[in-house]
């Protein structure tokens, strides 16, 4: 079945580029999300990327896709304290007769001062 | 903006007792969604609705229940709360047309 994996920690420094890391196993599937949680607080969207991209950049994030190894990546340039949270990866796949979104564990970002 | 609002923000409950969380939203969206959040374990779907008076299992529905009587509200139900019930209980909706969903500020369940 599906699956995704995310480490579960990455620590940066602040002002440092921070790279979470997502693969998984469908390979139709069509889009893929990075969903923020901060904490105390639900999750909220991030960024997404369709299954035909490469690359989307959009102002200090950076999300790269390489489908031939299913490798999924967040890149956070300068990062900042407002940045700590946990980030979700999730695919769009189709299981049970139905798309559902499929997550991974999510990465618990720590930025030290 | 889209608003997703959940009934308590903290709860503690006896093992044994009937346990009701409730979610709201207020766009009109389709789909809702109850899952589970665990140190670990990131989101597991518990239930999730595509429309009123409809229900689909996710991947951890035991012990739990749903209901959707109209469309804005879908409520999880745990009939006989227990310890291994204690969790963090995020709701979420989206529309029929997208896959984005929105969250809950979520309920942190504590069953004693």
């Amino acid at each position: 079945g599906e699956d995704v994996e995310q480490s579960l920690f990455l620590s940066v420094r602040e002002g440092d580029s921070s790279v979470i890391n997502c693969t998984y196993t469908d390979s139709s599937s069509t889009y893929l999300y990075w969903y923020k949680q901060e904490p105390g607080a639900g999750l909220q969207l991030l960024t997404y990327i369709f299954s035909n991209m490469d690359m989307k950049q959009d102002q200090r994030l950076t999300v790269l896709l390489n489908k031939k190894d299913k490798h999924l990546s967040l890149r956070i340039a300068d990062t900042q304290t407002g940045d700590s949270a946990i980030y979700f990866c999730a695919e769009r796949g189709f299981r049970d007769s139905n798309y559902q979104l499929i997550w991974g564990a999510g990465t618990k970002l720590i930025i030290k001062p | 903006d889209v608003k997703v609002t959940q009934s308590s923000r903290y709860l503690v409950k006896r093992t044994g007792e009937k346990v009701f969380l409730e979610c709201v939203q207020d766009m009109d969206h389709e789909n809702m969604f109850w899952y589970r959040q665990d140190p670990g374990l990131g989101l597991r779907l518990i239930y999730f609705s595509y429309d009123v008076k409809m229900k689909e299992k996710g991947d951890i529905p035991e012990g739990y229940s749903v209901s959707r009587e109209k469309k804005e509200r879908f409520s999880l139900i745990l009939e006989s709360a227990s310890t291994n019930q204690t969790s963090m209980y995020l709701c979420a909706s989206s529309s029929g047309q997208s896959d984005e969903q929105y969250f809950g500020p979520g309920t942190r369940l504590t069953v004693t």
